[in-house]
């Protein structure tokens, strides 16, 4: 069975223009959560999709926007780029059965901000 | 709040060495304990799991005791290997999907 994918794996923007990053979950995962990974603060909880809907949202700024299609894809849009933005962007689904519902990493997307 | 402590790396073992990470948490209710590993230029691997007090999770030679009494989680393995030098993440769940993770640890084990 395939992982979790994650399109682009690298990408390099300018301040102040919009990235738009793509996750496809396992296949028959219907949650996806998005996680930031930076040096100084380590990794951060975004946001997290079920059935097209946000269940769950982390403290970051309104810039941050996700959403989730009905074949539960996601993706996660970050816009007026800043420099502080600059990191790794991990996807994480799951199947939301078993206790506790175990969450499978996609390898990321590295996003730099010039 | 939820909460995770890790100690700061990096750690420096000789293979064949004792490992130790340590992690304590802060949390409502009963949470789930994990511990992932993250190797260079990769995202994150689940390496063990406890979902109750005094469960202990276990792969690849790597354990971890979740002991609710003194709020912690700590890594061990017998015998490092060169191949197991990676960052190391303790991380919980309250309920659903969301994890809160520690800052990580890094492990370096040379020859």
């Amino acid at each position: 069975k395939a992982g979790v994918t994650q399109t682009p794996r690298y990408l390099i923007k300018t301040r102040g223009q919009q990235v738009t990053l793509s996750c496809s979950p396992i296949s028959g995962h219907r949650s996806v959560s998005w996680y930031q990974q930076t040096p100084g603060q380590g990794l951060q909880f975004l946001f997290e999709y079920f059935s097209e809907t946000q269940r769950n949202k982390g403290n970051f700024p309104g810039r941050f926007s996700g959403r989730q299609f009905s074949n539960s894809r996601s993706e996660m849009n970050v816009s007026t780029l800043e420099l502080g933005d600059s990191a790794l962007y991990l996807c994480a689904s799951s199947i939301e059965r078993g206790d506790p519902y175990e969450q499978y990493f996609g390898p990321g997307t590295r996003l730099t901000v010039t | 709040g939820n909460s995770v402590t890790q100690m700061e790396g990096p750690v420096t073992l000789s293979e064949e060495a004792f490992l130790t990470i340590n992690c304590t948490y802060t949390a409502t209710g009963y949470p789930s304990l994990f511990w992932y590993v993250q190797y260079p230029g990769e995202g994150l691997q689940l390496l063990l799991k406890a979902t109750k007090a005094d469960d202990k999770g276990s792969n690849k030679g790597f354990e971890a005791t979740y002991r609710k009494e003194t709020t912690s989680f700590h890594l061990e393995k017998g015998s490092v290997q060169v191949s197991d030098s990676a960052v190391y993440f303790c991380a919980l769940t309250s309920g659903y999907s969301t994890l809160t993770f520690g800052k990580g640890t890094m492990l370096l084990v040379s020859p």
